[in-house]
């Protein structure tokens, strides 16, 4: 069994539509919850970081941490053409620095 | 700010040739840099940390023989694949951390695209 769980998609969505976007993992020492976007061919650019359980909103994203059920999500709202990307989910623990992907799902906003 | 470059972004080789990839921080000083590699579709795999001035710690499975790592610099680090094969063949992606805002942010560079004919 994977650490990290990530379905890959692709998941096809109108433009404006909200996204959910999800990860599970089996590690429980795991503490640091983050979100990558990936452009193709490009390295990977942070979205947003959680520490343990809780929301955190930016603009238009906002990701959830649910600790008890090792879930993690992403949602975008009012989603643009310019998300379609890959979205990796990451993680780590509180004493390491490795950080642990999941597979990445694709995602594609029409117009 | 949090610029990370890597040299060259796409790469093409023999079989049985060295290739050496470059990652430099343009705006911060690393403390630590990461390797990673990524097949298509597939997630980002650590290969190796490493540490200003220090030897790089590999992950399981990876051969430090056949990916060399050298942080000489807190703004440079190299990754050379030596006697590349095809299966050699993959997009390299660095990342690095200042160690100053939290051991978990990473900041990444474009990538290195590594085909071996």
């Amino acid at each position: 069994q994977k650490e990290v769980e990530q379905d890959p998609g692709p998941l096809s969505v109108p433009e404006g539509a909200i996204v959910s976007l999800n990860c599970t993992y089996s590690n429980s020492a795991f503490q640091y919850f983050m979100w990558y976007r990936q452009y193709s061919r490009k390295g990977p650019e942070l979205l947003m970081y959680t520490y343990s359980s809780g929301n955190k909103e930016d603009g238009r994203f906002t990701a959830q941490v649910d600790k008890s059920s090792k879930y993690i999500s992403l949602f975008i709202r009012d989603s643009q053409p310019s998300d379609s990307a890959t979205y990796l989910c990451a993680m780590v623990s509180g004493y390491g620095n490795k950080l642990v992907f999941g597979a990445g799902t694709i995602l594609r906003v029409k117009s | 700010g949090a610029v990370v470059s890597q040299h060259p972004s796409w790469v093409i080789c023999k079989s049985g040739t060295s290739v050496k990839i470059e990652c430099r921080s343009l705006d911060f000083q690393a403390t630590t840099m990461f390797w990673y590699r990524q097949f298509p579709k597939q997630s980002l795999m650590l290969m190796a940390t490493s540490n200003e001035g220090s030897k790089a710690t590999y992950e399981q499975g990876v051969e430090k023989d056949k990916f060399l790592i050298n942080h000489a610099s807190l703004t440079l680090s190299t990754l050379t694949v030596t006697s590349a094969h095809p299966e050699d063949s993959s997009f390299y992606i660095c990342s690095a951390s200042d160690g100053t805002s939290g051991f978990y942010t990473q900041y990444f560079g474009p990538g290195t695209r590594l085909t071996v004919l």
